[in-house]
């Protein structure tokens, strides 16, 4: 079965950075898009951006350009989000899901989540 | 971007009833909707997609209706596991947006 499964909570400083990861499995992961989404925990859902597997074309929220920078290693199934220069309005959980090819806007799995805590 | 405004916030509903969740877009999303689940500490699941369409698993007491501006989420014989949050999300257009969320409990 399609399994997203994220790296771990983090705890950051601000002003640094943070690469999350999903690894996939069960799917093809060439032939699919990733978008990742952010949540404050009690609040609703943000798209942050997406990222099609197959040639690393992206897309970004524009309130997102510059803070989140989408990849993936198609030889280990995996994507990534690079945030940067976080500050405590960056702590959130953040999940990945994926986006089937002709209808990548819907998420049809997702990842359990990481939580980002940005604190001195 | 287009901004989806969810009603009602919070709704409690007793087992076996029958609740409904409305979501408005700001412009038209030509069905490009679709209806999450999510429980506490848990990630969202997908219900619906193109406002109507069952997603594969779903209960079929899940269902979703509307066209245009309007969209909504119907649970028929509401059961214990159906307590959880509910997030519409439009995939018209760029970028992506979620309405607000209705949080459903148990009366």
């Amino acid at each position: 079965q399609v399994k997203l499964q994220q790296s771990g909570a983090e705890l950051v400083k601000p002003g640094a950075s943070v690469k999350l990861s999903c690894k996939t499995s069960g799917y093809t992961f060439s032939t699919s898009y990733m978008s990742w989404f952010k949540q404050i925990p009690g609040q609703s859902i943000e798209w942050i951006g997406m990222i099609y597997a197959g040639d690393g074309g992206t897309g970004y929220n524009q309130k997102f350009k510059g803070k989140a920078t989408l990849t993936v290693d198609t030889s280990s199934s995996t994507a990534y989000m690079d945030l940067s220069s976080l500050t405590t309005e960056d702590s959130a959980v953040y999940f990945c899901a994926r986006g089937e090819l002709l209808l990548y806007g819907v998420m049809d799995a997702w990842g359990q989540g990481a939580s980002v805590t940005v604190s001195s | 971007d287009i901004q989806m405004t969810q009603s009602p916030a919070s709704l409690s509903a007793s087992l076996g009833e029958t609740v409904t969740i409305e979501c408005r877009a700001s412009e038209d999303i030509y069905n490009g909707l679709a209806w999450y689940q999510q429980k506490p500490g848990k990630s969202p699941q997908l219900l619906i997609y193109n406002a109507n369409s069952l997603h594969t698993g779903v209960p079929s007491r899940f269902s979703g209706s509307g066209s245009g501006t309007q969209y909504s989420l119907k649970i028929n014989s509401l059961q214990s596991e159906d307590v959880a949050s509910y997030f519409c999300q439009q995939y018209y257009d760029y970028p992506w947006t979620f309405g607000g969320g209705t949080k459903l409990e148990l009366k």
